[in-house]
């Protein structure tokens, strides 16, 4: 089984409407992260979580929330869709256990914003 | 200001035709380095961390190293199947949660 998992892989939304994707993890990491991948940008910080009651925005939080539910669960949030969102979405993890601290990524989702 | 930049963006290579690509960086301090491999529509695969200059990692085909300044992915006698992106990300020392993504290096290796 996989490390990190995401839900949906894919995803199909109108404009204004509230989506939520999901992250889940079997790694015992305490850090998770949430990134968006466009064409020629590379990944963009959204948010991140150091732990369940430590969360931060990243670079381009706007129009984007998250929840961290459970050590292992960490979910965002677009309070109302608008198609320049539309773009790969990775969820991360990472071990402050760790000395250099390696991320690990989940299958990530595609999201499509009409 | 931290900075990743890999060379070169694009590279096609023959099978069995041996090559490097680039990572190079400015931070004021290194926490680590690290490569991934992805492939179209799918997350990054973790491949190495490197820690310090001089440090060198390999797996399969693959060898990673680091200077101060840059570090290399070196691919020997590459296969159809390692065509994909490779990513180059730094960790600094400064500020806990950063990680700084260079915009990658896309191979295509053909038989």
């Amino acid at each position: 089984d996989a490390d990190v998992t995401q839900t949906p892989r894919n995803r199909i939304t109108k404009t204004g409407k509230r989506i939520m994707l999901e992250c889940s993890q079997t790694k015992g990491h305490d850090r998770m992260y949430w990134y968006r991948q466009d064409p020629g940008l590379g990944l963009r910080l959204i948010y991140y979580s150091f732990d369940v009651k430590d969360i931060n925005k990243g670079e381009i939080s706007d129009g984007y929330s998250v929840s961290r539910q459970a050590q292992a669960k960490f979910s965002l949030s677009l309070e109302s869709a608008i198609p320049n969102q539309t773009a790969l979405y990775f969820c991360a993890t990472s071990d402050t256990r760790t000395g250099a601290e390696t991320q690990y990524f989940g299958p990530g989702t595609r999201l499509l914003v009409l | 200001e931290d900075q990743v930049t890999q060379s070169p963006e694009a590279l096609r290579l023959q099978e069995g035709e041996s090559s490097s690509l680039n990572c190079s960086y400015t931070v004021s301090g290194l926490r680590g380095l690290f490569w991934y491999r992805q492939d179209p529509g799918k997350g990054p695969e973790f491949l190495f961390t490197l820690y310090s200059a001089g440090e060198e990692k390999e797996k399969e085909r693959l060898k990673a190293t680091l200077t101060k300044k840059e570090s290399f992915l070196h691919i020997t006698a590459p296969k159809p199947e390692d065509s994909a992106t490779y990513l180059c990300a730094v960790k600094p020392t400064s500020g806990t949660y950063k990680y700084i993504f260079g915009t990658g290096t896309r191979l295509k290796v053909l038989a």
